[in-house]
């Protein structure tokens, strides 16, 4: 079956600190991964997304992902976090304009 | 460009009423797909249209519908609505397949 596991539900960090949030995933086919973002009563913001190619991906705000075949992974990292980036994360998988997603990790930022 | 547009963002009803929810995509996209994201249920795939034509569907009873008009504005009803269909309602829209999906900001829809 096909799916996402976020472990993490909720982490807190220190503003400085760096960050990684967690994605495995369970797909048949060769997926296409992404990393979306969303503030408090808003939409979904894309992060970055993996389709091929280099398993190292940047997206926006410094955030980049690493995808790894042999874990089936797609990890979200930040070096250095602001207070800004305080929201809710998910990774998702598909194709063909069906996205399953995670549960979402919730990232609260310590001054 | 302008970004996905979801109209109403928020609406309150009552059981058994119908609800239509509108989602205009960005210029030039002609795949729209719907999610329905809920505390319990989390981010969950709704139907997805293409030129007009539904090509996926998600595990949803059918009263929720939807439709993709010429334009590709999209349409999605919920007819007979239960409490249980109180939602974030999100479209995404892409351009074609196996495209990024870039999302509007919602329908938040309380049902009484």
């Amino acid at each position: 079956a096909q799916s996402v596991t976020q472990p993490d539900i909720h982490i807190t960090v220190s503003e400085g600190a760096s960050l990684e949030l967690r994605c495995n995933y369970s797909y048949g086919a060769t997926p296409y991964l992404f990393w979306y973002v969303q503030s408090p009563g808003q939409g979904l913001q894309l992060l970055l997304k993996y389709f091929s190619g280099d398993t190292l991906v940047q997206g926006i705000k410094g955030f980049e992902a690493e995808f790894k075949r042999s874990q089936s992974s797609f990890n979200l990292r930040k070096p250095s976090v602001h207070w800004s980036d305080a929201a809710e994360y998910f990774c998702a998988v598909g194709g063909y304009n069906k996205l399953i997603f995670g549960a979402g990790t919730r990232l609260a930022v310590h001054p | 460009k302008a970004g996905v547009t979801q109209t109403p963002r928020y609406l309150i009803k009552t059981r058994g009423q119908q609800v239509t929810l509108s989602c205009s995509p960005i210029s030039g996209h002609r795949s729209v797909s719907w999610y329905q994201q809920t505390p319990g249920q989390g981010l969950q795939f709704l139907f997805e249209y293409f030129s007009e034509t539904q090509r996926n569907k998600g595990n949803f009873p059918g009263r929720f519908s939807g439709r993709q008009f010429s334009n590709s504005r999209s349409e999605m009803n919920v007819s007979t609505l239960e409490l249980g269909d109180s939602a974030l309602y999100l479209c995404a829209s892409s351009f074609g397949e196996a495209e990024t999906q870039y999302f509007g900001p919602g329908t938040r829809l309380l049902v009484l």
